[in-house]
């Protein structure tokens, strides 16, 4: 079992609508959090990173670090159907290892 | 996928056989890694090397032997492919130890052992 879980989907939702993806940790000792977007049959690609708890917001996204409930989100506000891809949640690990979650397929329908 | 390139693109192999799969980079960054990625099961990490003459073991290393002589090069040679190697193989690096650096990726090569 992976020490951060996410649910594969698929998810889909309308446009326009916000979305929330999810991933869990197990390993409080972890701080370092990220999101990458990967369309089909390319290479992932860094969205965002947080450290420890809060948010950070980067225009349509949000990524949320919750340490209490060792909860990592990802919002996406004015969702459009090029935000359809797969969502990937990572952590670095403390020997600088970015170890990832399964991914979550995101539909965003017209 | 800026500086990474992975050759090849597309390979077919039978139970047995042995191949490289290779990444190099013109980024001059230390850390290079391999991950597969399979249906559901995300990216695994496979092997990293954090700098030229080291290397070491990520999630699934079993069946694979990296090395790295060089800075820009960091190939991954599959010794006696199995069907459970089909997948898709990325290579990725990055800076060491700079925590908001992004990791780049290569644009995949994916495999199919029959």
């Amino acid at each position: 079992q992976k020490e951060v879980e996410q649910d594969p989907g698929p998810l889909s939702v309308p446009e326009g609508a916000i979305v929330s993806l999810n991933c869990t940790y197990s390993n409080s000792a972890f701080q370092y959090f990220m999101w990458y977007r990967q369309y089909s049959r390319k290479g992932p690609e860094l969205l965002m990173y947080t450290y420890s708890s809060g948010n950070k917001e980067d225009g349509r996204f949000t990524a949320q670090v919750d340490k209490s409930s060792k909860y990592i989100s990802l919002f996406i506000r004015d969702s459009q159907p090029s935000d359809s891809a797969t969502y990937l949640c990572a952590y670095r690990d403390r020997d600088d290892k970015i170890i990832f979650g399964k991914g979550t397929r995101l539909h965003i329908l017209p | 996928n800026a500086g990474v390139t992975q050759t090849p693109k597309f390979q077919v192999l039978k139970t047995g056989q042995s191949m490289t799969l290779q990444c190099a980079q013109d980024m001059n960054h230390e850390y290079m890694s391999w991950y597969r990625q399979d249906p559901g099961m995300g990216l695994r990490l496979i092997h990293y090397s954090v700098g030229a003459g080291i290397t070491d073991q990520g999630e699934v290393p079993n069946g694979y032997n990296v090395s790295r002589s060089t800075t820009e090069d960091f190939p991954l040679r599959l010794l006696s492919a199995a069907p459970s190697q089909t997948s898709v193989y990325f290579c990725a690096i990055r800076r060491k130890f700079q925590l908001t650096d992004t990791q780049y990726f290569g644009p995949g090569t994916r495999l199919t052992v029959l």
